[in-house]
């Protein structure tokens, strides 16, 4: 176990909804990235954070947005849920340019 | 944009066999390259790294070589057992002002008893 965390492991929400999803790092690591994986498909970069400030950002549109904590935990954000956001959300905890280490992930169902 | 893709969507091989899956990147620039394993319902799991400086590099039971020359990165997986059956992902570390890793689609290697 890589010691990153994600709440909650299944969330179910309908189209237009809004949802937060929670990491926490693992202990000494500084920066967490957020990705999306599709069924059968890699996981997808959305945005990093790093001292509690947006680091980077893939080809997301901004109804995804999240947060830094000074604890490095993080949120992601993901407003006016689409039936195309439903995946796998990952969250990946690093002391920055290092090895990211993932947690076990967030499956979202927008039906 | 740059990509990583893997060649082989499922490997099957025989328990006990060796296992090599293989992988293309297209970003000549990057140097540093991970291999994950991902099993059903879990987070990707950290296997191995290289970076652009070495051609191998061995760990338990597995091997990462790079060939920059063709762009190519392979896994090996000796003694393949039943549990190394999973997803494995090539993944290829992009630094442009931040740094994010570009995964393949993935392949599929199962083990058979």
């Amino acid at each position: 176990e890589t010691g990153v965390t994600q709440s909650p492991t299944h969330l179910i929400k309908t189209r237009g909804q809004q949802v937060t999803l929670r990491c926490s790092s693992q202990s000494g690591h500084n920066t967490v990235s957020w990705y999306q994986q599709a069924l059968g498909q890699g996981p997808q970069f959305i945005f990093q954070y790093y001292r509690e400030e947006e680091n980077g950002r893939g080809n997301f549109p901004p109804r995804f947005s999240g947060l830094q904590f000074p604890n490095y935990s993080s949120e992601l954000n993901v407003n006016a849920l689409e039936l195309d956001d439903s995946a796998l959300y990952l969250c990946a905890s690093s002391r920055y340019q290092e090895t990211q280490y993932f947690g076990p992930g967030t499956r979202l169902l927008v039906l | 944009g740059e990509s990583v893709g893997l060649h082989l969507p499922t490997l099957s091989v025989q328990e006990g066999d060796n296992s090599i899956i293989n992988c293309a990147y297209s970003n000549s620039a990057s140097d540093y390259f991970i291999w994950y394993k991902q099993e059903s319902g879990k987070g990707p799991q950290f296997i191995i790294d290289i970076r652009s400086n070495m051609d191998k590099r061995q760990g338990q039971r597995v091997t990462v070589l790079l060939n920059k020359t063709v762009k190519h990165l392979s896994l090996q997986i000796a003694a393949t057992q039943p549990g190394d059956s999973a997803v494995y992902f090539c993944a290829e570390l992009e630094v442009s002002g931040t740094y994010k890793y570009i995964f393949g689609t993935g392949t599929r290697l199962k083990v058979l008893a």
